[in-house]
């Protein structure tokens, strides 16, 4: 299985700031996604990090909000921009290497006052 | 769009026992993927079992084992010998190819008393 890593761990930021998450992969992977875990709920995917392409976002969710990079097969970063105290969450980084092979970072708790 | 049920919200069972959790999904598609994922009070999301839909035996892992019902669309954990580490959040997850992505469950926090 995949090793994942996320920074940081947790943080605690002020309304109208920004936090970048890092996600790091100790393999090539196809897929990578970016999911978010609001308190007491299940996960609700925010997008798919695309190799040298944009992010593919799903419903509700939009680039300016939330920017994705991915610079190669390895590595991700999602920024949560202007916080408010909605988007207090858990955001968790998930490879794919094949369909059968889904897992997922230790997660970066995020809260915002 | 596809969904998961998880129409348990809480269970526990004594440890040593046996336990079952329900997980139901809708699809049209006819090959997939189903997960199931602990969430304990760490947050990490740990890969419990998977099934894929083309395999008819039931997929099994140590005390974890699936009942896998293609047909009902139903994929239900059992835990047996249950331990006071099983205690935790559990997701049934389901993989839909034509949309590369998972779909999550409401969740099942199971608790495992002494």
């Amino acid at each position: 299985s995949a090793v994942i890593s996320q920074k940081p761990s947790r943080d605690i930021c002020q309304r109208g700031t920004s936090l970048t998450i890092q996600c790091q992969v100790d393999s090539q992977v196809t897929m990578m996604f970016w999911y978010r875990q609001q308190p007491g709920q299940s996960l609700t995917l925010i997008a798919t990090a695309n190799q040298g392409s944009e992010a593919t976002y799903e419903s509700g969710f939009v680039i300016d909000k939330f920017p994705i990079s991915r610079p190669n097969l390895t590595f991700s970063t999602l920024t949560v921009s202007n916080m408010s105290p909605e988007d207090s969450s858990i955001y968790l980084c998930s490879v794919a290497g094949t369909p059968r092979e889904q897992y997922f970072g230790p997660g970066t708790r995020l809260t915002v006052t | 769009a596809q969904t998961v049920t998880q129409s348990q919200p809480e269970m526990s069972v004594q440890e040593a026992e046996t336990v079952t959790l329900s997980c139901t999904y809708d699809t049209s598609e006819s090959n997939y993927y189903l997960f199931w994922y602990k969430q304990p009070p760490s947050r990490q999301m740990i890969l419990v079992i998977r099934q894929e839909a083309y395999k008819q035996q039931n997929a099994t892992e140590n005390r974890f084992s699936v009942n896998f019902q293609k047909a009902a669309k139903s994929f239900s954990l059992k835990i047996s010998d249950s331990q006071l580490g099983d205690t935790a959040m559990y997701f049934c997850a389901f993989w839909e190819t034509s949309g590369s992505r998972l779909t999550f469950g409401e969740g099942t926090q199971l608790t495992v008393n002494p």
